[in-house]
């Protein structure tokens, strides 16, 4: 079973300040999926990538296939940007995705 | 398009008492999934579909049927609750599976269930 790794659990930091959550995967995998849980409960899905590097307005995921190790960045972060960030992966042939604890992103004023 | 539609958003049930989650979905979404959210745990599989008529377990089946007899819908249902089955329940649909390449996940507001 695959296991996905977060860090770190909690992240606070000032306006202004660039990001990085950290997911690590133990297995190789197909896709790896970046969400979004608002402080409301709902989830939305950021980025799904399966290799290299996607960027949709201030968020930019990376992946390294050979490392398992995938990265989502946040520049010039916003209180808006609080939220808890999941990360979770899945592999070809097998639709079970397995997820990680999440990271919750508190940004101060 | 209304998404993923989830009903109820939350319940309260007595042990032993038996109920359906509902989850819709008007994308034509061929994979659909149910998950739970517990504190400390993450998101955890409990069952998903590939289409209609398949349905397969994920990581958390026990206590849980689904079945898939239309595109749109995915039921889930609880058949004799139990307290370990207090819980934040989502449903999720994508296009292809959640390994197929650019097929993002869309998830239902949840449904927070509680059982005494």
């Amino acid at each position: 079973k695959n296991e996905v790794e977060q860090s770190p659990q909690n992240l606070t930091a000032q306006e202004g300040e660039f990001i990085t959550i950290n997911c690590s995967y133990s297995v190789g995998i197909s896709a790896l999926h970046w969400l979004q849980q608002h402080p409301g409960g709902g989830i939305v899905s950021l980025f799904m990538l399966s290799s290299g590097k996607k960027k949709h307005g201030r968020l930019i995921a990376t992946i390294n296939i050979q490392e398992k190790h995938s990265s989502l960045h946040i520049t010039a972060s916003h209180p808006r940007d609080s939220a808890v960030y999941i990360c979770a992966e899945t592999n070809f042939g097998n639709e079970k995705l397995t997820f990680g604890t999440g990271t919750r992103l508190t940004i101060i004023p | 398009n209304a998404g993923v539609t989830q009903t109820p958003k939350f319940q309260v049930l007595k042990t032993g008492q038996s109920m359906t989650l509902q989850c819709a979905q008007d994308m034509n979404h061929e994979y659909m999934s149910w998950y739970r959210q517990d504190p400390g745990m993450g998101l955890r599989l409990i069952h998903y579909s590939v289409g209609a008529g398949i349905t397969d377990q994920g990581e958390v089946p026990n206590g849980y049927n689904v079945s898939r007899s239309t595109t749109e819908d995915f039921p889930l249902r609880l058949l004799s609750a139990a307290p370990s089955q207090t819980s934040v329940y989502f449903c999720a649909s994508s296009y292809r599976g959640s390994s197929s390449y650019n097929s993002p996940l869309h998830f239902g507001n949840g449904t927070r269930l509680t059982v005494t």
